[in-house]
């Protein structure tokens, strides 16, 4: 159980084009789903945290006009790197959460986003 | 704030041999606390968590964690490791002031199994 499917696991795409990435509960309902950039051997960086049906909460430094995230659904939240440029590229990872103090996160598999 | 350390980036241990990773916590009130894995290029793996109750914590592939209050840790161990555990280990706290969730994430610590 508590499976976090995240699509694509892979992307590489020229400077200037946006870029979506899927994160999907399958198998229990994501009340609260989290988006982290991890760098080359390091910890995880968060960057929102989006609750279904509301506006994600960003974390400072975090340009949420460049990173739209829409949790439209209790399964499913969307990232969308806009007009991405080089330095955006990273490996990002999404997480979900049900409801309850003692849950853990569940994490996806990642998406290493390449922009030449 | 809540935070954790490990102070170790890596360890090192013989196939066979048991395998400690460290974890400390800074809390105000009760930790909840969280271990990870994490293989290259994919996401984190729930190994286990500590909430309240026993101390020692069982979880997932034989690993199990012992929550000291005394001395504020919550180090990951495993009686004989495999070489298919080599992977990078997060700890983490979850953030009391925040309700949805979140966690606190240590730096993570390389553990290499050698056959």
């Amino acid at each position: 159980g508590a499976v976090v499917s995240q699509h694509p696991s892979w992307v590489i795409c020229k400077s200037g084009t946006s870029v979506k990435i899927e994160c999907r509960s399958l198998d229990f309902q994501a009340t609260t789903m989290f988006w982290y950039r991890q760098f080359p051997k390091q910890s995880l960086m968060l960057m929102a945290t989006s609750n279904e049906g509301s506006k994600a909460t960003y974390e400072q430094g975090v340009e949420k006009d460049k990173f739209l995230i829409n949790h439209a659904s209790l399964t499913l939240s969307t990232l969308t790197v806009t007009s991405a440029h080089p330095e955006d590229s990273s490996f990002y990872i999404c997480s979900a959460r049900t409801r309850g103090d003692n849950q853990p996160q569940h994490f996806g598999d990642g998406t290493r986003l390449s922009i030449l | 704030a809540q935070s954790v350390a490990q102070p170790e980036d890596q360890v090192n241990v013989a196939e066979g041999n048991p395998l400690t990773v460290k974890c400390t916590y800074s809390v105000s009130g009760n930790p909840y606390l969280f271990w990870y894995v994490q293989y290259p290029n994919r996401g984190l793996q729930f190994l286990l968590k500590y909430i309240t109750g026993d101390n020692l914590v069982k979880g997932s592939y034989g690993f199990e964690a012992e929550f000291n209050k005394s001395q504020t840790s919550f180090h990951l161990k495993k009686p004989s490791a495999l070489v298919s555990d080599s992977a990078l280990y997060f700890c983490a706290v979850r953030d009391l002031t925040d309700s949805w969730g979140k966690l606190q994430f240590g730096a993570g610590t390389q553990v290499v199994v050698t056959p």
